[in-house]
């Protein structure tokens, strides 16, 4: 089983439409969790980082469930410009960063 | 400021050769990355640095060489370049806030290496 799994994707979706992706993670010892956003060719960015309690920004809403090693990222009302992959990121311990093999998102118009 | 820059941007060279990518941060940082993006896209992490010190060395073969002069360098050389190590390579920092939750991993654009 790989550390961090993602939605295959590709995801196609209208402008405006609310887009979910999922997330696992196998080592139940990850201490953060995150999502970075890369665009064609350019480098990861951080999204938003992944608390317990579950955390909004803007239209991006993530939530984490210890238990079932599971991340969550919820994009309402989808822009033109949020056209990217989306990177499930695990801490895995001592700063080592996981990254999921990424989850492509086209918004149409 | 470039807060993580990273050179060459592009680098395409002949089987055998030897390479290096240099990696720069100003951010003030402890902790400094290699991660290699392959044609899949997937990005895995090849080494890690705190203040000078290896701390991750994952799977890479030994014709890949880090080095870190000092806590804001960190340079990646390879060693007879075989077809298989052309990929985008990303060096990237990070703090080191003692595993609050907060730390953010900083990207260079990243070095697309072609190997003919």
């Amino acid at each position: 089983r790989k550390e961090v799994e993602q939605d295959p994707g590709p995801f196609n979706v209208p402008e405006g439409a609310t887009v979910a992706f999922n997330c696992t993670y196998s080592n139940s010892a990850s201490q953060s969790f995150f999502w970075y956003r890369q665009d064609c060719r350019k480098e990861p960015k951080l999204l938003m980082s992944v608390y317990s309690s579950g955390n909004e920004d803007g239209r991006f809403t993530a939530q984490l469930n210890r238990a079932s090693q599971y991340i969550s990222l919820l994009i309402r009302d989808s822009k033109l410009s949020d056209s990217a992959t989306y990177l499930c990121v695990v801490e895995a311990y001592g700063q080592n960063f996981v990254f999921g093999p990424g989850t492509r998102l086209s918004v149409l118009p | 400021d470039t807060a993580v820059s990273q050179t060459p941007k592009y680098l395409v060279t002949q089987m055998g050769n030897d390479k290096s990518i240099k990696c720069e941060q100003n951010l003030g940082h402890d902790t400094m990355y290699w991660y290699k993006q392959d044609s899949k896209k997937f990005l895995k992490i090849m080494f890690s640095y705190n203040n000078k010190e290896l701390i991750i060395n994952e799977t890479v073969p030994n014709r890949f060489s880090p080095k870190s002069p000092d806590k804001a360098h960190l340079n990646l050389h390879i060693n007879s370049l075989e077809l298989g190590d052309s990929a985008v390579y990303f060096c990237a920092s990070s703090q080191d806030p003692g595993g609050m939750g907060n730390e953010k991993l900083f990207f260079g654009s990243g070095t697309q290496l072609s190997v003919l």
